[in-house]
């Protein structure tokens, strides 16, 4: 079955530090594939998302995400993060010919930013 | 934005009693889904939908069901609410030009 891991269940984390969370997924196909963020009582947002191209992608807040074909990953970093980074942080993938382009999720990894 | 609105967004229900969760999408978008949030399973696929009464099951259809009769309004079945139904159910849509979904604000179900 098609899955994702995130390597990461909680990371906790000084402000001003960088921040890399892990995400495989299982399938060798073509994939696009997304990071949502989800902060205290809220609802996901979408950090960011690669379909094609610059394997390199920025999104919102200094977010970035490398997806490394041959690895079957999209981590996700940011330099420096901040206390309001404090949230869970869920990688997905909708793996192609999914006619229900349906995304199937890792677990979460929850990120705690002391100040 | 997604646009997206559920009710009721808390809830609190007796084992045994029927549920009916709505989405409502101010969006026109063909595709929507109801998702489970539990801790440690990350989000779980329930049900789709893919137009006007088109719906299917997703990974953990048991004990939902689904209906969707009218573009902009998704509606969650339990037919008959186990504790096991405990959780924060989320629906999105799928916005087609950039093969994007966007999720509303949940509904915080307790089944006692």
């Amino acid at each position: 079955a098609q899955s994702v891991s995130q390597h990461n269940h909680h990371v906790i984390l000084s402000e001003a530090a960088s921040l890399e969370l892990g995400c495989n997924y299982s399938y060798g196909g073509t994939v696009n594939l997304f990071w949502y963020v989800q902060y205290p009582g809220q609802h996901l947002q979408l950090l960011l998302k690669y379909f094609s191209g610059d394997p390199l992608v920025k999104g919102i807040k200094g977010f970035e995400a490398e997806f490394i074909k041959s690895k079957f990953s999209f981590n996700l970093r940011k330099p420096s993060v901040q206390w309001s980074d404090t949230a869970e942080y869920f990688c997905a993938v909708i793996y192609s010919g999914a006619g229900s382009y349906q995304l199937t999720f890792g677990k979460g990894t929850k990120l705690s930013v002391i100040p | 934005d997604a646009g997206i609105t559920q009710s009721p967004r808390h809830k609190v229900t007796e084992t045994g009693t029927p549920v009916t969760l709505r989405c409502h999408q101010t969006e026109n978008h063909r595709y929507m889904y109801w998702y489970r949030q539990d801790p440690g399973h990350g989000l779980r696929l329930i049900h789709y939908s893919y137009g006007v009464k088109d719906t299917d099951k997703g990974e953990v259809s048991d004990g939902y069901s689904v209906s969707r009769s009218k573009t902009e309004d998704f509606l969650l079945t339990l037919e008959s609410a186990t504790s096991s139904q405990t959780s924060v159910y989320f629906c999105a849509n799928r916005e087609s030009v950039t093969d994007t979904q966007y999720f509303g604000p949940g509904t915080r179900l307790t089944v006692l």
